[in-house]
């Protein structure tokens, strides 16, 4: 699976929107891009993945960019609930035994 | 309704024990994971099973061994507990082992070896 690097820490004003960037500049074509959260010591969260189009669900939408080499994902209206680790990670398709491969993520902060 | 149900949901033990952790899920999947996380946060890929059938396999040690009775269950076993084994373990489930299916995770096990 491709590496990707992710800012250690971000801070957001509740109500804000917060966006999370990500870059894996070394891709491939097949490799899909997911994000993940974990609220203290909770399992991961699934919040969002997408190959190549931007994608949208109730929960945060994800940008890619054209030449794939980076992705933001946007929190429209954060809160306090919002707050946790949230992993950016790029995996691999159509392959046997593919598991996603958790990095050091973002801490997110979000204050009143 | 749990998606992705572990037991226990802490567990306290002493060394050289045997004890075993329960998964089950319940959203129809057919791929089950069992991943690590240590005193660092590393996330960690142990197992993975598809259809009962073991597909991943990490480098872990051979004291630790899953078990898939079934699609909705994957359980870990490790014998001889070492202090070192003591992390929090957590379970996840997919349809189907692609790229496009996301995991879906428990909300873990906490491991403590004395």
């Amino acid at each position: 699976d491709a590496k990707t690097t992710q800012p250690t820490s971000m801070d957001c004003a509740e109500g804000r929107a917060a966006n999370l960037p990500c870059n894996h500049s070394t891709i491939s074509g097949n490799e899909y891009v997911y994000w993940y959260r974990q609220i203290h010591s909770q399992g991961p969260q699934y919040i969002i993945h997408g190959l190549k189009n931007n994608e949208t669900n109730e929960m945060a939408s994800l940008i890619i960019t054209e030449d794939r080499k980076s992705s933001t994902l946007i929190l429209p209206h954060a809160t306090l609930r919002d707050t946790a680790v949230y992993y950016c990670i790029v995996r691999v398709g159509n392959q046997a035994g593919t598991a996603l491969i958790f990095g050091k993520g973002t801490t997110l902060s979000v204050s009143s | 309704d749990t998606a992705v149900s572990q037991t226990p949901k802490y567990l306290v033990t002493q060394m050289g024990n045997d004890k075993s952790i329960k998964c089950e899920q319940n959203l129809g999947h057919d791929t089950m994971y069992w991943y690590k996380q240590d005193s660092k946060k590393f996330l960690k890929i142990m197992f993975s099973y598809n259809n009962k059938e073991l597909i991943i396999n990490e480098t872990v040690p051979n004291r630790f061994s899953p078990k898939s009775p079934d699609k909705a269950h994957l359980n870990l076993h490790i014998n001889s507990l070492e202090l070192g084994d003591s992390a929090v373990y957590f379970c996840a489930s997919s349809q189907g082992w692609g790229a496009n299916s996301p995991l879906h995770f428990g909300n873990g096990t906490r491991l403590t070896v004395t």
